[in-house]
């Protein structure tokens, strides 16, 4: 089965660092992969999204992510995180080759931004 | 503007009582998604549905039940024979046109707790 792992539970940087949370996923072939951010007691907002293509995608809100297939990897970046991103983010995966297109979730990684 | 309308978004149930949450899209999309999300956990896929008049089970199905006789419309039901309903619910969306690369768009959650 398939599972995303987001090591870092918990990440607190400086306003004005930069800033990556990283997403490892297991699976057999290259997953549709995708980065959701929550703020507290609200839904999910997509930030960005890689189905093919170009390895480093563009989200909003000034996000990056790079896909590393060698690595299994799909980490998020920022240059310059803002007071207004801390939140929850959330890796996820959905599977190519099947008609359910259901996420599978990581944990998520609660990030805190100081003054 | 279009969206995922979930209600209500606070509920509490009583022990032995069957309650129904709500979710509405009006972004005329095919599938919906069911996800239940606990602290340190992530999100759990409960139900799904495709199309209307049908639906599969998702990873924690037990407990719950669903119906689809809108396109626009999915309520779920938490039964009595969920012993462990406290958590967060989120209703998810999704375009299936083309080649299942649509992203999912998720309603701003219901809290259930229990009395």
């Amino acid at each position: 089965a398939q599972s995303v792992t987001q090591p870092d539970i918990h990440i607190t940087v400086s306003e004005g660092a930069s800033l990556e949370l990283r997403c490892n996923y297991s699976y057999g072939a290259t997953p549709y992969l995708f980065w959701y951010v929550q703020s507290p007691g609200q839904g999910l907002q997509l930030l960005l999204k890689y189905f093919s293509g170009d390895t480093l995608v563009q989200g909003i809100k000034g996000f990056e992510a790079e896909f590393k297939r060698s690595q299994s990897s799909f980490n998020l970046r920022k240059p310059s995180v803002h007071w207004s991103d801390a939140a929850e983010y959330f890796c996820a995966v959905a599977e190519r080759d099947t008609g359910r297109r259901a996420l599978t979730f990581g944990s998520g990684t609660r990030l805190q931004v100081q003054p | 503007d279009g969206g995922i309308t979930q209600s209500p978004k606070y509920l509490f149930r009583k022990e032995g009582q069957n309650v129904t949450l709500s979710c509405e899209q009006n972004l005329n999309h095919d599938a919906m998604y069911w996800y239940r999300q606990d602290p340190g956990q992530g999100l759990r896929l409960i139900y799904y549905s495709q199309i209307v008049n049908d639906f599969q089970k998702g990873d924690i199905a037990e407990g719950y039940s669903v119906s689809r006789e809108k396109k626009e419309s999915f309520p779920l039901t938490v039964t009595s024979a969920q012993k462990n309903p406290t958590a967060f619910y989120l209703c998810a969306s999704r375009n299936r046109a083309g080649d299942g690369n649509q992203p999912q768009h998720f309603g701003d959650g219901t809290r259930l707790s229990i009395l």
